[in-house]
């Protein structure tokens, strides 16, 4: 089925550090919206960017959309320890009544 | 404030055991899933339901059905249990007729469920 995904799988930086995660997908979309997972727990939403958008911005996050090259990016700027989970990519499509797809995750590590 | 409850953090259930996954919304959501998630391979989608009494297979459907009697409740049900079932399971709601319209999907905290 369509899928985002992520890249890298893993991610381990220092805190101060910022830190990118990309996500790849297959088909013309509506919205692409991320979320994190802390370990063990549900998912939370982070961040919707629309199809028609190329930038958008929340506090210390930083999301771009390429829909021509079919792609998106996370920034978190000047990580904490706090930030430590996996973040996933979420996709819609058009047709009506279809689910969010996620992709498999990118597991981030912020060390203090 | 928004709120899926999972009935059931930590399950463990025998081999060939019928097993209720519970779940409700307070949001009134049209729009119920159910995810699971395995280590290397993501969520993936088990069944979704857009309103009462309707579902759908999402990717992975084998060995599972679904209940959505009423419109803020959505049942997961093993009615087998097999050990590759053991996972963490994720309900999530969403508001709205079409998830193309950009609204946040909620979770739940997730079902731990071992089949041994």
């Amino acid at each position: 089925s369509q899928q985002g995904e992520e890249d890298p799988q893993a991610l381990s930086i220092q805190e101060g550090e910022n830190a990118t995660m990309n996500c790849s997908y297959k088909t013309s979309i509506n919205n692409l919206q991320w979320y994190r997972q802390n370990s063990g727990r549900g998912l939370v939403h982070l961040i919707l960017i629309r199809s028609n958008e190329r930038e958008k911005h929340s506090g210390r996050l930083r999301v771009t959309l390429d829909t021509s090259k079919k792609s998106s990016s996370l920034l978190i700027t000047a990580s904490r320890a706090a930030d430590t989970a996996s973040y996933f990519c979420a996709t819609d499509f058009p047709q009506a009544g279809t689910a969010l797809i996620f992709g498999k995750g990118t597991t981030l590590s912020v060390s203090s | 404030d928004v709120k899926v409850t999972q009935s059931s953090r930590y399950l463990v259930k025998r081999t060939g055991e019928k097993v209720f996954l519970e779940c409700v919304q307070d949001m009134d959501h049209e729009n119920m899933f159910w995810y699971r998630q395995d280590p290397g391979l993501g969520l993936r989608l088990i069944y979704f339901s857009y309103d009462v009494k309707m579902k759908e297979k999402g990717d992975i459907p084998e060995g599972y059905s679904v209940s959505r009697e009423k419109k803020e409740r959505f049942s997961l049900i093993l009615e087998s249990a097999s050990t590759n079932q053991t996972s963490m399971y994720l309900c999530a709601s969403i508001r709205g007729g079409s998830t193309g319209s950009g609204n946040t999907i909620y979770f739940g905290e997730g079902s731990w469920l071992t089949v041994v």
